[in-house]
């Protein structure tokens, strides 16, 4: 079983559409959650961090549920600049330092 | 301000050969972390250098090695290169050991092993 679980997708959805990912991780004592983008061919880059108490951010909001032990992210009114991979990723305690574990990515392709 | 540097930006070897891989940091970020991102998949973390010292090494076999040196840029080096190391190489800055989970990544190094 993979540390952090996505569905690959694509996702295939029209400008305007909500759209929602989620991502199970397996390590209950991973402490800290992020969403990372990354466009084709491109470096990652971090899109949001991910708290208990849930976060939003313009149009994207994180969610985690740590008793499901799953972390979503809901894009609202999707533009087609959000068309890209969404990585899941999770830290696992304090020393971890920079040793991030990545989900597999979910790919969203958004169509006019 | 330059972001993370990597280079080369793509190169292609054969079975066997070795592979020196380098990255500069962003200006006064003083840790360095290599990942490894198969085509498909998410990236896979190698290692991390700080203030020139291992802090953390993923599940990769002892044919890869690291180091980072006084002005903080860094070498990742494959020996022995199989098929499967076919794989874009991401280094990864930040001003330390953090767990605010912000990296920042260079482009990566896109190495093809025929």
């Amino acid at each position: 079983r993979k540390e952090v679980e996505q569905d690959p997708g694509p996702f295939n959805v029209p400008e305007g559409a909500t759209v929602a990912f989620n991502c199970t991780y397996s390590n209950s004592a991973s402490q800290s959650f992020f969403w990372y983008r990354q466009d084709c061919r491109k470096e990652p880059k971090l899109l949001m961090s991910v708290y208990s108490s849930g976060n939003e951010d313009g149009r994207f909001t994180a969610q985690l549920n740590r008793a499901s032990q799953y972390i979503s992210l809901l894009i609202r009114d999707s533009k087609l600049s959000d068309s890209a991979t969404y990585l899941c990723v999770v830290l696992c305690g304090n020393n971890a330092g920079n040793m991030l574990t990545f989900g597999g990515g979910t790919r969203l392709m958004v169509k006019p | 301000d330059a972001g993370v540097t990597q280079s080369p930006t793509h190169l292609i070897k054969t079975r066997g050969q070795h592979v020196t891989l380098r990255c500069s940091p962003i200006s006064g970020h003083k840790s360095v972390s290599w990942y490894q991102q198969v085509l498909g998949q998410g990236p896979q973390f190698i290692f991390q250098y700080y203030e020139k010292e291992e802090r953390g090494r993923g599940n990769f076999p002892d044919r890869f090695s690291a180091r980072q040196f006084p002005n903080y840029s860094s070498e990742l080096n494959v020996n022995a290169l199989l098929l499967g190391d076919s794989a874009l190489y991401l280094c990864a800055s930040s001003a330390g050991v953090s767990n605010t989970g912000e990296l920042f990544f260079g482009e990566g190094s896109r190495l093809t092993v025929l």
